[in-house]
């Protein structure tokens, strides 16, 4: 069952501008990730924040986490067409861990207008 | 650098046919996982495994298996293609730990006709 949802589905901004999209989930985690998938190609891990971090920086992305809200955002700064993708939350749903495979959701297009 | 490869990017197979997708991870990683992604749908897991000869079914097995006879291939096969297994297939590893960080190959877009 899809566990993330992103929102907005569809995100269109000039180059230079800011990026940001949310992710909300329903069950405890033990962290969350992002990725990023370019069109037609495999997914790239961005950035994982843990359940007992707020804030995480990694060059130009900033994630939040609140666990109270069951939500998480990842911001782009000063974005760029090279920023152009699909973007995914990914939890791991379930508090002990384990080998199980992440619960993605269905993602954030973002488009850069140059 | 963490490799993960797929065996074909694309792939055509007539329903009916019995489809082989390979993947291999060189990152000496136990755990792997086998996804399809569809519009509108995001990600779905089907299969992963935790270790060789190991499998677990995940959120959509129906119509598929796997196989992991040797720790660095994982393959997902499709005993009798059917057109509603049209769609991308992508494999995931993982190493047992603390990160659950997963590195995914390239991806295969399966059509079947």
């Amino acid at each position: 069952s899809q566990q993330g949802e992103e929102d907005p589905q569809a995100l269109s901004i000039q180059e230079g501008e800011n990026a940001t999209m949310n992710c909300s989930y329903k069950t405890s985690i033990n962290n969350l990730q992002w990725y990023r998938q370019n069109s037609g190609r495999g997914l790239v891990h961005l950035i994982l924040i843990r359940s007992n971090e707020r804030e995480k920086h990694s060059g130009r992305l900033r994630v939040t986490l609140d666990t109270s809200k069951k939500s998480s955002s990842l911001l782009i700064t000063a974005s760029r067409a090279a920023d152009t993708a699909s973007y995914f939350c990914a939890t791991d749903g379930k508090a002990g861990g384990g080998a199980d495979g992440l619960t993605f959701g269905k993602g954030t297009h973002l488009i850069i207008q140059p | 650098d963490v490799k993960v490869t797929q065996s074909s990017r694309y792939l055509v197979k007539r329903t009916g046919e019995k489809v082989f997708l390979e993947c291999v991870q060189d990152m000496d990683h136990e755990n792997m996982f086998w996804y399809r992604q569809d519009p509108g749908l995001g990600l779905r897991l089907i299969y992963f495994s935790y270790d060789v000869k190991m499998k677990e079914k995940g959120d959509i097995p129906e119509g598929y298996s796997v196989s992991r006879e040797k720790k660095e291939r994982f393959s997902l096969i499709l005993e009798s293609a059917s057109t509603n297994q049209t769609s991308m297939y992508l494999c995931a590893s993982r190493t047992t730990g603390i990160t659950d960080t997963q590195y995914f190959g390239p991806g295969t877009r399966l059509t079947v006709l």
